[in-house]
């Protein structure tokens, strides 16, 4: 089983569409996570960290749940620009404080 | 205030060639980081250093890849001789403290033919 798994995807919504993606992870010891965005052939660039009383930032809501190991990132009224592959990312102190990755979702906004 | 830099943007080479991978962290970031991401595969890590320390090498593949970090600034990673599977796109980040939020670089391209 991988440390951090998340949605296969690839998810292909319309314009103004609502979606959520799902990460868990398997270390309990996990302390930091994070949502990034990665464009092709780009690198990855922070799009929001998790807390768990949960955080918004315009239409991103991410939210943490430790006691189930979860996290999960929802976009309100999808934009084509929202297109991109979303990275769910953990962090262990005891890791060093190297960063886990799943192997991301996919979004494809259409008009 | 600049971000991370990665140099060269791609490298192509022929197996058991040389290459050298450059990573220039942002200004007083102690934690650097090399994470490679291989064809269909997702990003892993390779390792950690704190100023010039390697603090986790557990991620490096085998003995052919060689990280430093001289004075703890840049860093370079080395792969000698490379092969056919070390194809990918090389990943660096740098944070201020562990845990916090890393930054990553447009990452190095490689090509091993």
């Amino acid at each position: 089983r991988k440390e951090v798994e998340q949605d296969p995807g690839p998810f292909n919504v319309p314009e103004g569409a609502t979606v959520a993606f799902n990460c868990t992870y398997s270390n309990s010891a996990s302390q930091s996570f994070f949502w990034y965005r990665q464009d092709c052939r780009k690198e990855p660039k922070l799009l929001m960290s998790v807390y768990s009383s949960g955080n918004e930032d315009g239409r991103f809501t991410a939210q943490l749940n430790r006691a189930s190991q979860y996290i999960s990132l929802l976009i309100r009224d999808s934009k084509l620009s929202d297109s991109a592959t979303y990275l769910c990312v953990v962090t262990a102190i005891t890791n060093a404080g190297k960063s886990t990755f799943g192997d991301g979702t996919t979004l494809t906004v259409k008009p | 205030e600049a971000g991370v830099t990665q140099f060269p943007s791609h490298s192509v080479i022929e197996k058991g060639q040389t290459v050298t991978l450059r990573c220039d962290p942002i200004s007083g970031h102690d934690n650097l980081y090399w994470y490679r991401r291989v064809m269909g595969k997702e990003i892993k890590f390779l390792l950690h250093f704190v100023k010039e320390s390697k603090q986790d090498e557990s991620g490096m593949p085998n003995n052919r890849f060689l990280a430093e970090r001289t004075g703890g600034t840049y860093s370079t990673l080395k792969v000698q001789p490379a092969e056919l599977e070390d194809s990918g796109v090389y990943f660096c980040a740098s944070s201020q403290n562990r845990a916090d939020t890393q930054y990553f670089g447009p990452g190095t391209r490689l090509t091993v033919l």
